[in-house]
């Protein structure tokens, strides 16, 4: 299986400042079709988690534009350019470029 | 708007079974791969199983693969999870997620349901 390796796993964060989580993967998450099946959820305490963004930088619909994705092969970034409270919570990387299809351990962010 | 509801959760036995239902509405049911993923309290996230929109391709998780099977009535606009054997470590809130057409894996999620093995 594709093991998922995210860093830091807790993320204190002042207001107004960036942050970055890292996402690093076993194997390249390159498909045969061209594409890197590489995303990011976020999860609201008492939430289901929410897809932010889809093969690697694509944010989806009414996700903030301070949410941004990058990476390639198997090294993957998600950047939040200046933090808000409503941005409390888990984010999970997941492939879906392999069966099974596997999360990170999830990133905690938490305003200091 | 796009909605899925899962319900069926509750207290079962270890050794008992239980079927998980996702019912959806908003979209064309039909022309969507679904999955079942769930999240043990306090743990991450874990994928356990696909179906595709017609049925015909099926895939497991190692941790569920013969104790657990998906399922979907596309008439019913509904997607299951027949769960068999349960284990205490089954225990978790138990999620339906949706494929995008066009973006790929778990574009949408439903609110999840609470599935407790405990004798």
């Amino acid at each position: 299986d594709v093991v998922m390796t995210q860093s830091p796993l807790s993320l204190p964060v002042t207001l107004g400042q960036p942050a970055s989580i890292s996402c690093r993967s076993s194997q390249s998450l390159v498909h045969s079709d061209g594409n890197t099946y590489l995303n990011w959820f976020q999860q609201r305490p008492g939430q289901s988690p929410r897809r932010l963004i889809y093969q690697i930088s694509n944010r989806d619909s009414g996700v903030p534009d301070r949410f941004s994705g990058s990476g390639s092969g198997t090294d993957f970034t998600l950047k939040i350019s200046r933090v808000e409270a409503e941005d409390v919570g888990v984010y999970y990387c997941m492939q879906g470029t392999h069966w099974p299809r596997t999360f990170g351990q999830g990133t905690k962010v938490e305003i200091k | 708007q796009v909605q899925l509801v899962e319900s069926g959760g509750g207290l079962v036995k270890p050794g008992g079974s239980l079927r998980l239902s996702c019912e959806v509405s908003g979209f064309t049911f039909s022309d969507y791969h679904m999955n079942w993923i769930r999240q043990a309290p306090g743990k991450g996230l874990e994928w356990l199983s696909y179906i595709s929109s017609s049925g015909r391709i099926i895939y497991y998780a190692d941790s569920v693969k013969g104790r657990f099977t998906i399922s979907r009535d596309n008439a019913q606009n509904s997607l299951y999870l027949q769960m068999n054997s349960l284990r205490a470590e089954d225990t978790a809130v138990y999620y339906c997620a949706r494929d995008g057409r066009w973006s790929g894996a778990f574009d949408i999620w439903g609110q999840g349901t609470m599935v407790t093995v405990s004798s």
